[in-house]
């Protein structure tokens, strides 16, 4: 797979549940991102999270990094129909510029 | 809060024409970015910029593509004869100084018949 791989590729829940997502990536990094797309939109930044950190809290997101495992996951407690969209994670490696690599992204459904 | 914005919202060109892409960034950042993402499909990485110069560019920038921040605000993507293939969602991107936190604009979705 490539740099920055989430799973699922889809999630359905109902409203109030909580959604669980991951993403995988292969190469070192130095932050990892967090975005949420609504359908035909623009990306809107979630979260950031450094590589030497383990787990950090914004809101009803959390999102943990594991640098052995290559790995991060993003959690929305108590979902709402209003959190339906795509979410992709992105990675960057600290050079100058910080190009972001970004992967293919859950598409995350919250019924009312 | 200030934001990135875009224009047009949506293009639609003929195939061999050229198409200039428009962007403004956060007025006080300093990193600017393309990135492209055809339908269905992940965002990709086009070109950065900083300093007024090219920091970084992928494969996908080819010659046909162009960058440029004419009066110190704007900051294009010029693509000098469309292709079918380049029909796709153009994001522009500008990044603080300070932070890594990338800000995207709503996009420009490009369509080449």
């Amino acid at each position: 797979s490539q740099q920055g791989e989430e799973d699922p590729q889809a999630l359905s829940i109902q409203e109030s549940e909580n959604a669980t997502m991951n993403c995988s990536y292969k190469t070192s990094i130095n932050n990892l991102q967090w975005y949420r797309q609504n359908s035909g939109r623009g990306l809107v930044h979630l979260i950031l999270i450094r590589s030497n950190e383990r787990e950090k809290h914004s809101g009803r997101l959390r999102v943990t990094l594991d640098t052995s495992k290559k790995s991060s996951s993003l959690l929305i407690t108590a979902s709402r129909a209003a959190d339906t969209a795509s979410y992709f994670c992105a990675t960057d490696k600290g050079a100058a510029g910080n190009k972001l690599t970004f992967g293919g992204g859950t598409r995350v459904l919250v019924k009312p | 809060e200030p934001e990135v914005t875009q224009t047009p919202s949506h293009q639609v060109t003929q195939m061999g024409q050229e198409v200039i892409l428009r962007c403004v960034p956060i007025s006080n950042h300093l990193y600017f970015y393309w990135y492209r993402q055809i339908l269905g499909q992940k965002v990709e990485f086009l070109v950065s910029f900083y300093n007024n110069e090219i920091s970084e560019k992928s494969e996908i920038f080819d010659d046909q593509f162009s960058v440029e921040r004419p009066d110190g605000s704007n900051f294009t993507l010029k693509i000098r004869s469309t292709k079918l293939e380049d029909s796709a969602m153009y994001f522009c991107a500008s990044k603080p100084p300070t932070y890594n936190e990338q800000f995207f604009g709503p996009g420009t979705r490009l369509t080449v018949l």
